[in-house]
């Protein structure tokens, strides 16, 4: 099958301009996640869907932050505007329905905020 | 929320040699622990889960037990090898909540 697909791999932006992500998960996916990784560190959550409804939004800083999933597939994640703590990586993943088995991740957008 | 540490940061050992990874997790709750595998520039991926109904699991040259008393499982690689060099991290989740936790990674690198 195919796994999740996320655009760009890289992106250069400068401070307080604005950008954003893309991410196809596995079809049949229910639950999509949006993880920020930042260098050295492990994973950590920013939101999660639910088919097209927000289950956990509780660390996405949302002054800046912003993300959907309109029709219950794709995913969109933008930052507006950029500052330097958010170069990252951010990775997306989705999962089945069920009881969490099958988490696969992409492989990323690397943000550098300059 | 969960609180998931792991140890140690770093580990390097001889090709062929055992490794070794703990997990110590918070929240009672959680019920399923993976352990995951992340090479540079590419996503995390899963190499062996277990369930809280079961104290051990083995795949091959790795294996994962699980201490839910203690709050803590750990990952058990064997006859490691150059391949195996990467970041792992452990990210134990409860089933009901359906988002992963993962701790800060360990470095594992198996000189040849």
């Amino acid at each position: 099958e195919a796994g999740v697909a996320q655009s760009p791999r890289y992106k250069i932006i400068e401070k307080r301009q604005s950008v954003a992500f893309w991410c196809n998960p596995i079809s049949g996916h229910a639950t999509l996640y949006w993880y920020q990784q930042i260098l050295g560190q492990g994973p950590k959550l920013l939101i999660q869907f639910q088919n097209n409804g927000v289950v956990d939004d509780s660390q996405l800083p949302k002054d800046r932050f912003s993300a959907e999933r309109l029709k219950g597939v794709d995913s969109t994640l933008k930052i507006q505007p950029a500052k330097l703590e958010d170069s990252a990586v951010y990775l997306c993943a989705s999962s089945p329905p069920g009881t969490g088995k099958g988490y696969t991740f992409g492989s990323g957008t690397r943000l550098t905020v300059v | 929320g969960e609180n998931v540490e792991q140890h140690p940061s770093t580990l390097s050992v001889q090709e062929g040699d055992s490794a070794v990874i703990k997990c110590t997790y918070s929240d009672s709750a959680s019920n399923y622990f993976p352990w995951y595998k992340q090479e540079l520039g590419k996503g995390p991926q899963l190499i062996i889960d277990i369930r809280s109904n079961v104290g051990e699991k083995k795949d091959q040259r790795i294996a994962v037990t699980l201490n839910k008393t203690a709050k803590h499982f750990s990952l058990h690689i064997t006859e490691t090898q150059p391949e195996d060099s990467a970041v792992y991290f452990c990210a134990p989740m409860d089933t009901g909540r359906r988002a992963l936790t993962f701790g800060s990674g360990t470095r594992l690198q198996v000189q040849p």
